[in-house]
């Protein structure tokens, strides 16, 4: 079955580094979707990608879309206490949604 | 209003019980979701409703019983439920569309103990 992999699965960051989650998808996705669950919370959308080779930036974060829209990076420059969390990117075509594996940040003050 | 709420937040059962979960929505959303959360790892997509219609079964034990009353509301009705079911049922809402093109808002969640 469809399986989306993300790397790593747990980063530690010093605050002020940069961090980059990687997301892999076995399938052709037709968009990438980004979430972020802070320790007990629940997913809260960040991000949908839809076309080939999109970039999007919020503020800190960047996200890419993969030509094959197969794969997808979020990246967040000069990382703060407030990023710690779970990145999940989630996708899907016709009637089947994955999430990804998930990494989990933390960032040292 | 972007809020989905779920009650209750936490909910303790035992193996003989019928309990129910429910979720609501009043940002005019046609798609609704039940996922399923296990410690440390990614939400399961478990049923999809569209227009009140069930669209998405991910192939869910029958201890497991969804229904859509109408647009806003969803339940997830529980029954002889095992151990290895403990754990955090997410509701989420959207936008309907067969290319998974809109975010989904999630709900709080609620935390499931079955003893």
């Amino acid at each position: 079955g469809q399986q989306v992999m993300q790397i790593p699965q747990y980063q530690h960051v010093q605050e002020g580094e940069d961090f980059t989650t990687y997301c892999n998808s076995s399938t052709t996705l037709s968009n990438i979707q980004w979430y972020k669950q802070r320790p007990g919370g629940h997913p809260v959308f960040l991000i949908q990608l839809v076309k080939s080779g999109e970039v999007k930036k919020q503020k800190r974060l960047t996200f890419q879309f993969g030509e094959a829209k197969k794969n997808s990076s979020l990246h967040i420059t000069a990382t703060q206490t407030t990023d710690v969390g779970t990145y999940f990117c989630a996708g899907g075509t016709g009637n089947q949604f994955y999430f990804g594996t998930g990494t989990s940040l933390t960032v040292i003050p | 209003d972007t809020e989905v709420t779920q009650t209750p937040k936490h909910l303790v059962m035992g193996m003989t019980n019928k309990k129910s979960l429910k979720c609501e929505q009043h940002m005019g959303h046609r798609a609704m979701y039940w996922y399923k959360q296990k410690a440390k790892k990614p939400p399961e997509l478990m049923f999809v409703y569209s227009y009140e219609k069930l669209s998405i079964n991910e192939s869910v034990p029958s201890r497991f019983s969804p229904e859509c009353p109408n647009s806003s509301l969803l339940n997830l009705h529980l029954h002889a439920l095992q151990p290895e079911d403990s754990a955090l049922y997410l509701c989420a809402s959207s936008h309907p569309d067969s290319d998974w093109l809109y975010e989904q808002y999630f709900g709080p969640g609620t935390r499931l103990t079955v003893t």
